[in-house]
């Protein structure tokens, strides 16, 4: 079985600041996949994105960097130069290997943008 | 990137009828879908995985009966509802299956059971 807990309910944030969500994970896969989903109030997951548990270099994407620590079971989003428009609710979640398959998602954070 | 709808958006409906969602890949083939539903301020919970051609395989708890699910082609999958009560009211969302790593979801379905 695959677990993921976040532990910040809610987080805020100012605006241009850097946030970091924290997740952390337990798995009994010797591969497995880690992601982040933002879902805005309008109900859509948004995927943000990817990393690998095999993968040697931590995951960005534009304003987006996972930070990886497999010894520990951590896999934090960094937001840098945060913007209002980040707003939102943001959920970690792991599938047995890769994103083709069933996802466990965590509670997930609810991120507030201070203007 | 790939694009995933879901139709109805929001249902209100009586209890004790039957309601369908329908997803939809709209520029890809999908082997798999996934069904999820949420609960107000609740994480997002696997319901069952849909296969083309196939039975669906539900999560534990889940009532295959009264969520019956139908992956009838490669772009569409169906979740009915049936007899839905109060309790059902939730918010369900599908997500499909792109290519290797690539999962895309649907804007989700709205669910008001009266």
């Amino acid at each position: 079985a695959q677990k993921i807990t976040q532990t910040q309910p809610g987080m805020f944030v100012q605006e241009k600041e850097a946030v970091t969500l924290d997740c952390t994970y337990d798995t009994s896969d010797p591969s497995y996949g880690l992601f982040w989903y933002k879902q805005p109030s309008s109900g859509e997951m948004i995927f943000l994105i990817y990393q690998g548990s095999y993968d040697q270099q931590n995951a960005t994407e534009g304003r987006y960097s996972l930070n990886f620590q497999k010894a520990r079971k951590s896999a934090n989003l960094v937001i840098s130069a945060s913007q209002l428009g980040d707003s939102a609710m943001y959920f970690c979640a792991i599938a047995p290997s890769f994103g083709n398959e069933k996802l466990t998602f965590g509670t997930g954070t609810r991120l507030t943008i201070i203007p | 990137g790939a694009v995933v709808s879901q139709h109805p958006s929001r249902v209100i409906c009586k209890s004790g009828t039957s309601v369908k969602i329908e997803c939809r890949s709209l520029d890809f083939q999908a082997t798999t879908m996934f069904w999820y539903r949420q609960f107000p301020k609740q994480s997002l919970m696997l319901m069952a995985t849909s296969n083309e051609g196939s039975k669906a395989t539900y999560e534990q708890g889940v009532e295959k009966d009264k969520f019956l699910i139908n992956h009838a082609s490669l772009t569409l999958s169906t979740l009915t509802v049936t007899s839905a009560h109060p309790e059902d009211s939730s918010f369900y969302i599908c997500s499909a299956v792109a290519g290797y790593n690539e999962q895309f979801f649907g804007p989700g379905t709205r669910l008001t059971v009266l």
